[in-house]
């Protein structure tokens, strides 16, 4: 099985900051990376879809990046509404796998 | 709009079983694939199955093999989960969602297997 990995798995940062976390496959998994966010008692919503695709609808802060095993979810200036969970996914081989997570919250 | 609504969930039994089911609108429900993945309380993602348009190719995770069965009736724009042999460690939110990339996401119906 893939083991998906995230980094940090919490970071503390204030309106405005451009923050970016990643995501680490164990093993190659070409594009088929996406990215979730999930907010408390909520279901996730998907941001991101073959590593870089932004979901309609998903404002252009938000932006992917990588292939292979190495990934990165990046937000440009960070709002309010954007404090949550964000998780990755690889969809390449089953079963599919997601990481642990990286939570943001406020400074 | 596209939508999912899961029901089904509850309060079951060690070695109890349950029937999920999702209800789907607003997209071509017979031409995409669809997955289930559950959430444990405090906890984060982990993906359960995933079944193909016309119901011919399903997956499991290793942790459900043999206990869960994942099924549609696209008449009914309706998938299922069938979960039999049902443990603690089952215990969940569980969400359905469009596709092996999850593009959509149902608000999730909860299963608690407890004595």
């Amino acid at each position: 099985d893939i083991q998906m990995t995230q980094s940090p798995s919490s970071l503390s940062a204030s309106v405005g900051d451009r923050v970016t976390m990643t995501c680490r496959a164990s093993q190659g998994i070409s594009n088929f990376l996406a990215w979730f966010q999930q907010k408390p008692g909520k279901a996730p919503k998907s941001l991101i879809y073959a590593a870089s695709n932004l979901q309609i609808g998903v404002p252009s802060k938000f932006s992917g990046s990588g292939s292979g095993t190495n990934f990165t979810l990046t937000i440009s200036s960070l709002q309010p509404e954007d404090f949550a969970t964000y998780y990755c996914q690889q969809y390449n081989s089953y079963p599919f796998t997601f990481g642990p997570g990286t939570k943001v919250d406020i400074k | 709009e596209v939508q999912l609504l899961e029901s089904g969930g509850g309060l079951v039994q060690p070695g109890g079983s349950l029937r999920l089911s999702c209800a789907a609108s607003g997209f071509s429900f017979s031409n995409s694939g669809m997955s289930w993945v559950r959430q444990a309380p405090g906890k984060g993602l982990e993906w359960v199955s995933i079944i193909s348009s016309s119901g011919g190719h399903t997956f499991y995770a290793d942790s459900v093999k043999g206990r869960f069965t994942i099924s549609r009736d696209n008449s009914k724009n309706t998938l299922y989960l069938q979960l039999n042999s049902l443990r603690a460690d089952d215990t969940a939110v569980y969400f359905c969602g469009k596709g092996g990339n999850m593009d959509v996401w149902g608000k999730g119906t909860t299963v608690t297997v407890s004595s």
